[in-house]
């Protein structure tokens, strides 16, 4: 089975920030990776999907990079709707989601 | 626009099946270019992949669920159903349907969600 992992668990930060989040693979995973943003109470909304690409309809400041085993989510200039956790989630083989990072207001 | 809402009890008693199902509207369930998921999340915990059902109702389950979990689809109602068996107070979260797009797979949809919780 590969196993996903996030770091870091939680960050702080404020609006304007730039923040970058790291999702790592226990195995080479090619570009299958996805990004998903939750909100308390809310379903996770689709980011990022094959590593790199902008969901329709999400805000350019998001932007995703990397493949085989080491990948990021980075979001250019916080705003105060990007507070929520993000989980990334390998399909590479079978389906497996990252214990999430919880970016919160400093 | 794309819906999909799921429906079922909220309650179950544990050893007993969980049943839920999704109704999908906007948009046909049998279209070959998607697939429909289940994913659960316990409270305060991350998200859990269940199983993946294929136009060709050919299933995909999480290795760790896969003895208790079935998945099926019905067509005539634009709907599909995720069955849990033997459930335990670990079963306790909120469960979602979703659809996802071949390529990489990602779920581009989901429904609201419902809380599920096993208790006697």
């Amino acid at each position: 089975d590969i196993q996903m992992t996030q770091s870091p668990s939680s960050l702080s930060a404020s609006v304007g920030d730039r923040v970058t989040l790291t999702c790592r693979a226990s195995q080479s995973i090619s570009s299958y990776l996805n990004w998903y943003q939750q909100k308390p109470g809310k379903a996770p909304k689709l980011l990022i999907f094959g590593a790199s690409d902008l969901y329709s309809g999400v805000p350019s400041r998001f932007s995703g990079s990397g493949s085989g085993t080491d990948f990021t989510l980075t979001i250019s200039s916080l705003q105060p709707e990007d507070f929520a956790t993000y989980y990334c989630q390998q399909t590479y083989s079978s389906n497996t989601f990252g214990p999430g990072t919880k970016v919160d207001i400093k | 626009h794309l819906q999909l809402l799921e429906s079922g009890s909220g309650l179950v008693k544990p050893s007993q099946t969980l049943s839920l199902t999704c109704t999908v509207s906007g948009g046909s369930i049998s279209s070959g270019d998607y697939f429909w998921t289940w994913i659960r999340q316990p409270p305060g915990k991350g998200l859990e992949w269940i199983g993946n059902i294929f136009h060709s109702e050919s299933t995909d389950y999480n290795p760790s669920l896969q003895s208790r979990v079935t998945i099926s689809v019905d067509s005539s109602k634009n709907q599909f159903s995720l069955q849990l068996t033997s459930v335990t107070a670990a079963d306790t979260a909120v469960y979602y349907c979703g659809r996802g797009s071949s390529g990489y797979n990602s779920l581009d949809y989901w429904g609201q969600g419902t809380l599920v919780t096993v208790s006697s």
